[in-house]
Order: C-alpha cells, then structure tokens, then sequence
C-alpha cells in the first residue's frame, strides 16, 4: 500500500465547473496536508495546507480533513483553464521530518 | 525577496561521472530538504537537513549524500551515476523542521 494514493486522472472538467481531487493515506499518526499545484515543467507550489478535521477555504479552494478516514481532497471552485496542472497531496507526521507526496492528479479545465 | 534558489537549472552526465547540486534557501530559512521527481511520479524524498545536521534520509543508496552548511545552503551530492537518476531534482525550504515547503526551480539532471 502506497503512503499517499491519489487518482493519476486525468480529471477533465468544463470551465466554471467544482473540480474535486481525493487523497487516501496509510499514516494515522498524520498531522499536517498540504495540497500543491505543478504546472509542466514546473517545480510544486503551495497552495492549501489544513492541520484539523473539516474543512477550510481559501478562495476558489477548499481542502476537507477526516482523519478518522484518512481521507483529504481539495474542491476548486469555478474552475478556469489556468486550473489546468497537476494537483499533488502531501502528508507529514507528527514529529515527523519528510513530507511525503502522492503521484498526483493531472487536472484539465476545458474553455 | 529571494526565493529558494538552485543551480545549475540543467545538466548532462555520463554514467558513472557524479555531480553536485546546489540549493539556496528562502532568508530565514533553517530547513532544506531534498526531492527526486520522476516524470509522471510524484517528488520522492532523498534528505532533510535542519540546522546544519542531516534529519531523514529517504530509501536511496550511498551513492546520494548531501550536506548543509552554515549559511543554511546545501548540496545533494551523487556518485557513480546511472541512467535510471536521470531526473527532477528539487530543493525545498522551510522556516523549521516541521513547517510547509517552498520549492526552488529545480534541476533537471539527464544520465546517458
């Protein structure tokens, strides 16, 4: 079992449109997910972290926690073409030193 | 401000050769981490150093090691090198240990 598991997608949506990107991970001892955005050709950008059950906004992003699951997504909302990237879930235990990233969910925002 | 930043961006090497990457941190920065990222794969952890002294290493072999040095830069150092460490190399930076990372460009390092 993989340490983070992702869908590879590709995840195809119209523009305007909730994207919905899922992450599982195998560590209950987690405490802290990050979702990061990687265009091609490009190195990973933060852009939403949650430490709590539950759910947290950042503009057109909300990132969703249940521990007791172990289950992450990040929900984008209005969805635009610039959306189009790959969406890694990363996880790090608690007092634990590396972060650890699933294989990502290629996303693609069709105009 | 300066973000994380590493060298060179590109690199070509024969097997067996070894290379030396380096990374510059975010100011203020204690923490640098190390990833490899094949295409189509998410980023693989290789190393975290958090002040100055080697934290985690990931599933590599002794041919990968790395070192941080008083100014919180660092080098990822690969000996004997093989076709299959051809890659993305990243370097990652955060204020501690346990803190969210910042990326720097990257090295695209190709072994022929």
């Amino acid at each position: 079992q993989k340490e983070v598991e992702q869908n590879s997608g590709p995840l195809s949506v119209p523009e305007g449109a909730i994207a919905s990107l899922n992450c599982t991970y195998s560590d209950r001892g987690s405490q802290s997910f990050f979702w990061y955005r990687q265009y091609s050709g490009k190195s990973p950008e933060l852009i939403m972290f949650i430490y709590s059950n539950g759910d947290k906004e950042d503009g057109r992003f909300t990132a969703q926690l249940n521990k007791a699951s172990q289950y992450v997504s990040l929900l984008i909302r209005d969805s635009q073409p610039s959306d189009s990237a790959t969406y890694l879930c990363a996880v790090k235990g608690n007092g634990g030193f590396k972060t650890i990233f699933g294989a990502g969910t290629r996303l693609f925002v069709k105009a | 401000d300066a973000g994380v930043t590493q060298s060179p961006t590109h690199l070509i090497k024969t097997r067996g050769q070894h290379v030396t990457l380096r990374c510059s941190p975010i100011s203020g920065h204690k923490s640098v981490s190390w990833y490899q990222q094949v295409l189509g794969q998410g980023p693989q952890f290789i190393f975290q150093y958090y002040e100055k002294e080697e934290r985690g290493r990931g599933n590599f072999p002794d041919r990968f090691s790395a070192r941080q040095f008083p100014n919180y830069s660092s080098e990822l150092n690969v000996n004997a090198l093989l076709l299959g460490d051809s890659a993305l190399y990243l370097c990652a930076s955060s204020l501690a240990q346990n803190e969210k990372l910042f990326f720097g460009s990257g090295t695209q390092l190709s072994v022929l």
